[in-house]
């Protein structure tokens, strides 16, 4: 029974490049939530998606920053244009039910470490 | 506003207790977690709280909330050196119809001492 699963864990992008970061939810979930860790900070959420949706991108820096959901797949956050403040760890995460007065916990993957020279 | 607010550093001797402080500022939260980062690694749900309660206890793990002040803290009782990691406070809030993302504090760094 396989938990939430990013890749790569490692990525290295030159500046102006476009970064791709994959997240598969654990099995049976279907909303996605993507976070970013800044160093030496905690992690900012970024966007909440269900699948072919996005729920909440409130996070998102409007510019050079899309995430998707699809029908079939991982769920992609997309930097295009990357620039030296996008180094971080992104931190995807998955949960079960979503919506309703229960609690609901998020799982986390292992992260992907993106590096722009 | 939402804030979440921890000390950035801790250093105990194994065998000792470890408390972890966090305050936040948005009293609509519903529920309150602490997650652990190791090294390299993505984050663990260690425990969590619901609002209306007032301490949680899970085997070497003690939560207290403090609703008035707005204050949580987390106990490890005898803290070993395994424990050594970053401990993220956090909350949620639940609004409209939608689960409420996760807001973080910047992790307590908790380092044992043999």
């Amino acid at each position: 029974n396989a938990g939430v699963m990013q890749n790569p864990r490692h990525l290295v992008r030159r500046r102006g490049q476009e970064a791709r970061l994959r997240c598969s939810p654990m099995k049976g979930h279907s909303h996605v939530y993507w976070y970013r860790q800044l160093p030496e900070e905690g992690l900012k959420f970024m966007v909440y998606l269900q699948k072919e949706n996005i729920i909440d991108e409130s996070g998102m820096p409007k510019e050079r920053f899309s995430a998707e959901f699809p029908k079939e797949g991982p769920s992609i956050l997309r930097i295009q244009q990357v620039v030296r403040g996008d180094s971080a760890a992104y931190f995807c995460a998955s949960s079960a039910m979503g919506r309703g007065p229960s609690f609901d916990e998020q799982f986390f993957g292992p992260g992907t470490r993106l590096t722009v020279l | 506003g939402e804030d979440v607010e921890q000390s950035l550093f801790l250093s105990v001797r194994e065998g000792d207790s470890s408390v972890i402080n966090c305050t936040y500022t948005d009293s609509s939260s519903t529920y309150l977690y602490w997650y652990k980062q190791e090294p390299g690694a993505g984050l663990q749900l260690l425990t969590y709280i619901f609002s209306n309660m007032d301490m949680k206890q899970d085997q070497r793990l003690t939560v207290l909330l403090n609703k008035k002040d707005k204050h949580l803290s987390l106990r490890i009782a005898d803290t070993q050196t395994g424990d050594s990691a970053i401990y993220f406070c956090a909350e949620s809030m639940r609004y409209g119809g939608s689960q409420g993302n996760l807001i973080f504090g910047k992790g307590t760094k908790l380092s044992v001492k043999p």
